[in-house]
């Protein structure tokens, strides 16, 4: 079975362009999540995806939007990009809702520089 | 929320047992936790997971204390490509708003 499949790998911006990252999650797998991760704030949640609908959002500015697709695959974009978004994005998908018992399975991430 | 904590970097020589231990004092009753690893230039990779009982599975154990305000991930023999940050995380009811990942502990494994 394929793990989630995140592209580009890599992304090189600039400051007030815009960007879309996409996930394709494990087949069969409902939920997509998506998080930041630097090295000064660690692994933080942007926000998650099930059944084509955001069902939670973490603490960032309206900047950072996404939607999933009838086949689960989801897209993240973050448009008027500042050089504080640099970072590895990283996606993850679940079989189910993301709740108590259930297992996360990420991508390798997209890293992004914004220049 | 509930919050971690883990020791910054731990040390380990190869074919030894590692014992990665994680302090969470305000778990309530029903948060599972989860134990997740990132390699070098990888995301992070689901490790095990528990609610009371010790756990085990083909890469580790884990064990959980009677009052649930510590857990510790065993791995029973260290291998290179155990090397790796060690997430310690509570999932509290709720979803993945509550999913807070911590500083880690980076561990290190001698040859």
């Amino acid at each position: 079975k394929a793990g989630v499949t995140q592209t580009p790998r890599y992304l090189i911006k600039t400051r007030g362009q815009q960007v879309t990252l996409s996930c394709s999650p494990i087949s069969g797998h409902r939920s997509v999540s998506w998080y930041q991760q630097t090295p000064g704030q660690g692994l933080q949640f942007l926000f998650e995806y099930f059944s084509e609908t955001q069902r939670n959002k973490g603490n960032f500015p309206g900047r950072f939007s996404g939607r999933q697709f009838s086949n689960s695959r989801s897209e993240m974009n973050v448009s008027t990009l500042e050089l504080g978004d640099s970072a590895l994005y990283l996606c993850a998908s679940s079989l189910d809702a993301h709740g108590r018992n259930e297992k996360l399975f990420f991508g390798s991430g997209t890293q992004l520089s914004v220049l | 929320d509930a919050k971690t904590t883990q020791p910054n970097s731990m040390e380990s020589n190869e074919e030894e047992p590692v014992h990665l231990p994680c302090n969470h004092s305000t778990i309530s009753g029903t948060d599972y936790i989860h134990w997740y690893r990132q390699l070098p230039s990888q995301g992070p990779e689901y490790v095990i997971h528990g609610l009371t009982s010790n756990v085990n599975n083909r890469m580790a154990s884990l064990a959980i204390a009677e009052d649930r305000k510590s857990s510790t991930l065993i791995l029973h023999r260290a291998t290179l490509r155990d090397a790796a940050v060690y997430y310690c995380i509570l999932l509290t009811q709720g979803g993945s708003e509550k999913l807070v990942f911590g500083k880690g502990t980076k561990l290190t494994v001698n040859p």
